[in-house]
């Protein structure tokens, strides 16, 4: 019930392409849902995030797709640039739960 | 930019020491996470506080894991005795109820 899972363990785009990371979850009390952009020695950043209520949020190249009833998301990065190689995290949470991360999805963007 | 501050950022010890790490919420923030990163296991949330209460250390080692918030502007997680296996980078993440977390930039911890 709480584990969100996440995929791929790691992805290699490039430049220019589009990175699409995968997630789902079990509780459907989770009410938001968030994603994380960690590099190395750093820790976690918060990307984006999206409530259920919405079926999709954009910023800038980073668009979060959400299917409540599959209960999936998704983060795509259009135009993948070398600066957007990090390590990426979906996670879940709701006013009950505490905030439960995927195992991450290490992105190498490509010249 | 406000932020959350640990310390300290790096810490080396002696298996059976005891291990104190340190973090600073952002002012105003009401829930505050410890979380162990490790390769092998990723993210892993060791306890959850609400309004300085804590509400789920169930992934904590309650033998030699505690934490406890002793006022609103200090979070502490401490390990006695340590262990080999607790070398890890241990974060701290403060924010409000279903809105965006912010982490702190995390304690590595080695135990030889």
């Amino acid at each position: 019930q709480q584990q969100v899972k996440q995929s791929p363990q790691s992805l290699i785009v490039q430049k220019g392409g589009i990175s699409i990371i995968n997630c789902a979850y079990e509780n459907t009390a989770f009410d938001y849902f968030p994603w994380y952009q960690q590099f190395p020695g750093k820790g976690p950043a918060l990307l984006i995030a999206i409530r259920p209520d919405v079926s999709e949020k954009k910023e800038g190249r980073f668009t979060i797709s959400f299917n409540k009833s599959a209960k999936q998301f998704s983060l795509h990065i259009m135009d993948s640039q070398p600066g957007d190689s990090a390590t990426y995290f979906c996670a879940a949470h709701s006013g009950n739960t505490p905030l439960v991360f995927g195992k991450g999805t290490r992105l190498s963007v490509i010249a | 930019d406000a932020r959350v501050t640990q310390t300290p950022r790096h810490k080396v010890t002696e298996m059976g020491q005891e291990v104190t790490m340190r973090c600073q919420p952002i002012l105003g923030h009401n829930t505050v996470f410890w979380y162990r990163q490790t390769m092998m296991q990723g993210l892993e949330l060791l306890a959850y506080f609400r309004n300085r209460a804590p509400l789920d250390d169930s992934g904590m080692p309650k033998d030699r894991f505690s934490a406890e918030m002793p006022d609103a502007t200090l979070a502490t997680l401490k390990i006695q005795p340590s262990e080999p296996r607790d070398s890890a980078v241990y974060f701290c993440a403060s924010g409000l109820v279903s809105y965006g977390y912010t982490f702190g930039s995390g304690t590595r911890l080695t135990v030889v």
